[in-house]
């Protein structure tokens, strides 16, 4: 089975660096994936690793450890638009994602 | 294109009645999934298409019946739902149902079903 732990709830300000941490277990591991979902609208990809490291996109990257069973996804220069849940996934070696239950980051002015 | 789209967006129906969600996708993509998601919980998947044959049942009741006519298309049968059934029901694709690579899974806007 997969069991995987996020934060319920973060707060930030805005222009400031927050880190969603995201760890798991899992019978089987291919990869693990960051979603962003705003209310009542459908999850957006923001990232995906499969090897240890770090992977930067503009102002949000993303870090493996496999051995440790962590993730993290980082926000940089906050903005007001980045209010939203970010579901952190793992995919196992059927393609199946399960997901996190999600960390709600509210960021204030 | 790079959008799955789902039509309806809302939907209200009684218990003893028969509805349809449809989603489709034009990115060439082989694989399609149906989660299920209640308020502010993850998405939970409920089924997979690969290659248009039904390759992953997650112990759906079989009140939920899915159907894919074609690459493009997946539709999810509705007959005899309960009130707990009620949900936001979201429909992605990617580009093949084996692992590998990225192969990240794209969302629709969901149907937000309620059943009385």
């Amino acid at each position: 089975g997969q069991n995987i732990d996020q934060p319920t709830e973060m707060t930030a300000t805005e222009g400031a660096i927050v880190q969603i941490n995201c760890t798991y277990q899992t019978s089987g591991f291919n990869g693990l994936f960051w979603y962003q979902q705003h209310a009542g609208e459908a999850p957006t990809f923001l990232s995906y690793n499969v090897l240890d490291g770090l992977e930067e996109k503009g102002r949000f990257s993303s870090f493996l450890s496999r051995s440790k069973g962590y993730s993290y996804l980082l926000l940089k220069e906050l903005q007001m638009k980045d209010s939203a849940s970010y579901l952190c996934a793992v995919r196992n070696a059927g393609n199946m994602l399960t997901f996190g239950g999600g960390t709600r980051l509210m960021v204030k002015p | 294109d790079t959008e799955v789209t789902q039509t309806p967006k809302h939907l209200v129906m009684g218990m003893t009645n028969k509805k349809s969600l449809k989603c489709e996708q034009h990115m060439g993509h082989r694989a399609m999934y149906w989660y299920k998601q209640k308020a502010k919980k993850p998405p939970e998947l409920m089924f997979v298409y690969s290659y248009e044959k039904l390759s992953i049942n997650e112990s759906v009741p079989s009140r939920f019946s899915p159907e894919c006519p074609n690459s493009s298309l997946l539709n999810l049968h509705l007959h005899a739902l309960q009130p707990e059934d009620s949900a936001l029901y979201l429909c992605a694709s990617s580009q093949e149902g084996s692992s590998g690579g990225e192969n990240e899974q794209f969302f629709g806007p969901g149907t937000r079903l309620t059943v009385l």
